[in-house]
């Protein structure tokens, strides 16, 4: 059982287009980090969000905490064929493990 | 190593078999944390470490499932009578610490050890 639902599952789109995957849960967490993960790896941290409200960019990467730290979203600008991979979301809920969501899994078409 | 290192990368089991996995967490990092991904799947918490005491294993599918950490830096999840259901790969991460004022700090991520139970 997962706490975090993630969309669209997969996304399959050209390079150069732009594209936003969502994290959503029902419950509330501490704070909220987004890993890239590609085939035969582990997870690799982007970002950790903290503050309600929060956005940071990296690059053409933007992310958003939700203002109640319920829901997050990250925006891609411009997509390159080397933003392929799984992108996850992880909730901190109790400061002593992270929930990780169901994942988004992202083919950017040259 | 700089980083996290899982061994074996890749193990097949017959069914019934046990299983040792191991994780060589970063050098100081006090938080170590297992996880099951099945494939094309998000990684599912299976137990969490603060040096040697765990402190959570509610995600251990079954008592068949025991995972240790002795000494506060390697630490070993055992599988008993593997089942073809236990088929995942399993990933450890560490962490240096977490920070119960400012939020969780980053995981870093072995590469995983692949289990096909047959």
């Amino acid at each position: 059982t997962q706490l975090l639902e993630q969309s669209p599952q997969f996304l399959s789109i050209q390079e150069g287009e732009n594209l936003t995957v969502y994290c959503n849960s029902s419950s509330v967490f501490s704070s909220l980090q987004w890993y890239r993960q590609e085939p035969g790896e582990g997870p690799v941290l982007l970002v950790t969000v903290v503050t309600g409200g929060e956005v940071k960019k990296l690059k053409r990467l933007t992310f958003q905490f939700g203002d109640a730290r319920k829901d997050s979203s990250l925006h891609i600008t411009a997509a390159q064929p080397g933003d392929t991979g799984l992108y996850l979301c992880a909730g901190d809920h109790n400061f002593n493990k992270f929930y990780f969501g169901s994942g988004t899994k992202l083919n950017v078409k040259p | 190593g700089a980083g996290v290192s899982q061994s074996p990368r890749y193990k097949v089991a017959k069914r019934g078999q046990d299983v040792a996995l191991r994780c060589d967490p970063i050098s100081g990092h006090v938080s170590l944390f297992w996880y099951q991904q099945a494939l094309g799947q998000g990684p599912e918490f299976l137990t969490y470490f603060q040096n040697e005491a765990q402190l959570d294993k509610s995600g251990l599918p079954s008592d068949r499932f025991f995972a240790e950490r002795p000494e506060g830096s390697v630490s070993t999840l055992k599988i008993q009578r593997t089942q073809q259901e236990d088929s995942a790969v399993y990933l450890c991460a560490s962490s240096r610490h977490l920070d119960r004022g400012g939020g969780a700090g980053e995981l870093f991520f072995g590469e995983g050890s692949r289990l096909t139970v047959l």
